[in-house]
């Protein structure tokens, strides 16, 4: 089993769609989590993070948090075409010899239609 | 100018082949990565060095050297290729965000191993 399994997609909403990714982990000692965009012929970029358990919210993507659960979530309103772009979750331990080292899902591939 | 650079960004070899794919970056870190992304896989770390005189196995190093020349210039070395190290290959670079670290990639390798 993968550490952080990832829903596979692909994904297609139409303009305005709410949208819902979404990650499962099994390593409990994940304090840190990620969403990474990854536009077609682009290296990831950071998209949002957060610490532990909660939500945060920047704009039009909201990340929750469920350690109790091991499942993370990012949420899109009001999606654009712009939006159109792989993403994948990524997941890290604080301190120690893993410090630094990400790991990753397998990314879901989201396009959306005018 | 691109924060980190990737060369070639295109590559046909032939198996057994020895191959170097460079990675420069001009963020001033000390923490350098290269993954491979394939599809459904996700990214998946070959190596990485948390300093000049710090380089670490990852989970996928067989097949695999990287040598770190200076801060700036971490380079991926393939001895040996083969078919089945076709794929995208990512350098990064990471810094501490929030307690965090976040990883700044490149544009990417392209490489076809016939």
């Amino acid at each position: 089993q993968k550490e952080v399994e990832q829903d596979p997609g692909p994904l297609s909403v139409p303009e305005g769609a709410i949208v819902s990714l979404n990650c499962t982990y099994s390593n409990s000692a994940f304090q840190y989590f990620m969403w990474y965009r990854q536009y077609s012929r682009k290296g990831p970029e950071l998209l949002m993070y957060t610490y532990s358990s909660g939500n945060k919210e920047d704009g039009r993507f909201t990340a929750q948090v469920d350690k109790s659960s091991k499942y993370i979530s990012l949420f899109i309103r009001d999606s654009q075409p712009s939006d159109s772009a792989t993403y994948l979750c990524a997941m890290s331990v604080p301190g120690g010899t893993s410090y630094g080292k990400l790991t990753f899902g397998q990314g879901t591939i989201l396009t959306v239609h005018p | 100018d691109a924060d980190v650079t990737q060369t070639p960004r295109n590559r046909i070899t032939k198996t057994g082949k020895r191959i170097m794919l460079e990675c420069s970056q001009t963020k001033g870190h000390d923490r350098m990565y290269w993954y491979r992304q394939d599809p459904g896989l996700g990214l998946r770390l070959i190596y990485y060095s948390f300093d000049v005189k710090d380089i670490n196995k990852g989970e996928i190093s067989d097949g695999y050297s990287v040598s770190r020349q200076a801060q700036a210039k971490f380079s991926l070395s393939l001895e040996s290729a083969i078919p089945n190290q076709t794929a995208l290959y990512f350098c990064a670079t990471s810094d501490l965000y929030g307690g965090a670290e976040t990883q700044y990639f490149g544009p990417g390798t392209r490489l076809l191993v016939l």
